[in-house]
């Protein structure tokens, strides 16, 4: 099946500093998805986006589907951004295969 | 205010009994999906439903059974819980489940716990 990988596995920010997150995927995909898991082990949708960037507030993601990656960029971290942030690809396989990657857990200290 | 909702948000359940987990959606979606979240292995697809009166397997089905007999509700049963099964269950929905893609939306869970 297909592998979804994100790097960093685990992020420590200043509050205010930047980041960028990653999302490596193996193969073709039709569907890809941006979630924020917060502390309370909620899934919030961040973006959907196969292809091209899109922004919302500090946020933004880009997705270069020929090269098979994504990133999120997370500008002036606040300590409510910390959790896990996970990338799901999807296809279509008789239903919309998602596969989650792993996660980058992203802590932000005052 | 539109979304998903699952009950119980938690359970403790002995090892054997029978269990139902329940969701509810209220955005008319055609697909609903169920996954399983443990600790080291992201989420997993128990079951899903590309439409109202159809179900299908997903990565780990063994042990669950699911039914869609209207749009808005996805049971996930448990005949006989083992505690392997213990997990958080979250059920999702998106417009389509077909060819088209369409984002996937995510309910707040269930923690359960088969001792």
């Amino acid at each position: 099946g297909i592998q979804v990988e994100q790097s960093p596995p685990d992020l420590i920010l200043q509050e205010g500093a930047n980041s960028t997150l990653r999302c490596n995927f193996s193969d073709s995909v039709n569907n890809l998805q941006w979630f924020h898991q917060n502390p309370w082990g909620q899934l919030i949708n961040l973006f959907y986006i196969p292809s091209g960037t899109k922004q919302n507030g500090r946020l933004s993601a880009t997705t270069v589907a020929t090269e098979r990656y994504s990133l999120l960029y997370i500008s002036s971290s606040q300590t409510t951004d910390s959790g896990v942030y996970f990338c799901a690809v999807g296809f279509f396989g008789g239903y919309q295969k998602v596969t989650f990657g792993t996660g980058t857990k992203l802590q932000v200290i005052p | 205010i539109a979304g998903i909702t699952q009950a119980p948000t938690s359970q403790i359940l002995a090892a054997g009994r029978r269990m139902t987990l329940r969701c509810t959606q209220d955005m008319r979606h055609n697909a609903m999906y169920w996954y399983r979240q443990d600790l080291g292995l992201g989420l997993r697809l128990i079951h899903y439903s590309n439409t109202a009166g159809t179900t299908g397997k997903g990565e780990v089905p063994d042990g669950y059974s699911v039914s869609r007999a209207n749009t808005d509700d996805f049971p996930l049963t448990l005949a006989s819980a083992v505690p392997s099964q213990t997990s958080v269950y979250f059920c999702a929905s998106s417009r389509t489940g077909q060819r088209l893609p369409s984002e996937q939306f995510f309910g707040p869970g269930t923690r359960l716990t088969v001792l």
